[in-house]
């Protein structure tokens, strides 16, 4: 199993809505990430997790609250989103964070918040 | 800190022509450069990477890229492309033992028409 895969495809949530995103890989791989893009732009890195522990966050919102119960889950947990938050967020992982380790993407979820 | 600089936004083709995305990044240390694809509604997808050794890298669906340390630069050719390589590409650069992370370039559009 060589899949990243995401839940739900797409998304659509109003200001005041509570909802998560989720993903799943059963690669055995240690880091998994949450991008986030907009179209026609590249993705931008919001959280990374190594070993289930949160490595990295690059200052996102806490409207956006990450979590990883396990080495094969990770989910997004969304409350109080802007329209502005409208994106494709992805999520990727990779057999351990290195400047070298390829990254394994998933294919997204497109949210829209009204 | 590490960047990369895709210079072209858009590239369009006729099928079966050769092609070129250009790539240049700047970095202080050695670097890891990624090139990834990306298809309508859907994740990135590794399509090669250099790592170190021989500068001529081959990749997925035809396509390699040539790493020149004194032009910094690290562009992807293939010699004849096909409607289906219609997508998104993103260059990446990484460095080893600090910020390891992929930095993404902003993404050339390739479009291949009949």
């Amino acid at each position: 199993d060589t899949e990243v895969t995401q839940t739900p495809k797409h998304l659509v949530m109003g200001m005041t809505n509570k909802k998560s995103l989720k993903c799943e890989q059963h690669m055995g791989h240690r880091a998994m990430y949450w991008y986030k893009q907009k179209a026609k732009k590249p993705p931008e890195l919001m959280f990374v997790y190594s070993y289930e522990k949160l490595s990295i966050n690059e200052s996102v919102p806490s409207r956006f609250s990450p979590e990883c119960p396990n080495s094969s889950l990770l989910n997004l947990h969304l409350h109080a989103l802007q329209p502005e938050d409208s994106a494709l967020y992805l999520c990727a992982s990779s057999v351990r964070t290195g400047g070298n380790e390829k990254l394994f993407f998933g294919s997204g979820t497109q949210l829209s918040v009204l | 800190a590490q960047s990369v600089t895709q210079l072209d936004s858009q590239v369009p083709v006729f099928e079966e022509a050769p092609v070129e995305l250009r790539c240049n990044y700047s970095s202080s240390v050695s670097v890891y450069l990624f090139w990834y694809v990306q298809y309508p509604n859907q994740g990135l997808q590794l399509l090669l990477k250099y790592l170190s050794g021989s500068t001529l890298v081959k990749g997925i669906n035809g396509f390699e890229a040539e790493f020149n340390k004194s032009q910094t630069s690290f562009h992807l050719r293939k010699p004849s492309v096909h409607i289906s390589d219609t997508a998104e590409y993103f260059c990446a650069v990484s460095v080893g033992g600090g910020s390891y992370i992929p930095t993404f370039g902003r993404g050339t559009s390739l479009i291949v028409h009949p």
